[in-house]
């Protein structure tokens, strides 16, 4: 059954770095996310991305935040400069066309930790 | 503020028993709701979804119970397996956007043998 991947894991980061967050969707979808999880915390929404575009983006999501499809099966989140709160899970979810908007396929996460 | 959460952080059954995890939710204008399973070391997954016109939904040994007047969400697992055991966590949103979707904090479910 084909499945999200993330690359790396685990990211361990110093404060100020840039990191690159990497994500491989299930090859027919076309609908993209990135969402977060503080350990102990609630998942949280990112950034929506269709059409080679970023469809909603929530408060988090400043602009020290970027997602990319450099190509036609990665999908990037960069993170310029991290900060000690970017200390989290990420995870990256792709869907289909149609079917439920909420019908998400999520990968495993890369856990990011900034020191 | 608008809030999504859960009833029981922790629910232990017996394999092959039924369970059932609750959900309250507050925010009256969301017309969808989702129920979500992590395993350990695992992203979330979808497992069903409600829609507010709606008041019960089945799927593969689940069934979603929507009750609108007291704003209160259930999922029933039938014949609870080891494979069940996980983090289960209710969401709302509305409109079909993904910004609006706002995560409950989760229900750990044990499947005892």
């Amino acid at each position: 059954e084909p499945e999200v991947t993330q690359t790396p894991s685990h990211q361990v980061t110093q404060m100020g770095q840039e990191v690159i967050l990497r994500c491989v969707p299930i090859s027919n979808h076309l609908y993209f996310y990135w969402y977060r999880q503080i350990l102990g915390q609630k998942v949280e929404f990112l950034v929506s991305f269709y059409n080679n575009e970023i469809s909603e983006k929530s408060e988090i999501f400043d602009d020290q935040f970027s997602v990319e499809r450099p190509d036609g099966s990665n999908f990037t989140l960069k993170i310029r400069s991290t900060k000690l709160e970017d200390s989290a899970m990420y995870f990256c979810a792709s869907k289909k066309t149609g079917g439920s908007a909420y019908e998400q396929y999520f990968g495993p996460g890369t856990r990011l930790t900034v020191t | 503020g608008e809030s999504v959460g859960l009833h029981l952080p922790t629910l232990s059954v017996q394999e092959g028993d039924n369970s059932i995890i609750n959900c309250a939710y507050s925010n009256s204008a969301s017309d969808y709701f989702i129920w979500y399973k992590q395993e350990s070391g695992k992203g979330p997954q979808f497992i069903i979804d409600i829609r507010s016109n709606m008041d019960k939904r089945q799927g593969q040994r689940v069934t979603v119970l929507l009750n609108k007047t007291v704003k209160h969400l259930s999922l029933q697992i039938a014949a609870t397996q080891p494979g069940d055991s996980a983090v289960y966590f209710c969401a709302e949103a509305s409109s079909g956007s993904a910004r609006q979707l706002t995560f409950g904090s989760g229900t750990q479910l044990t499947v005892l043998p």
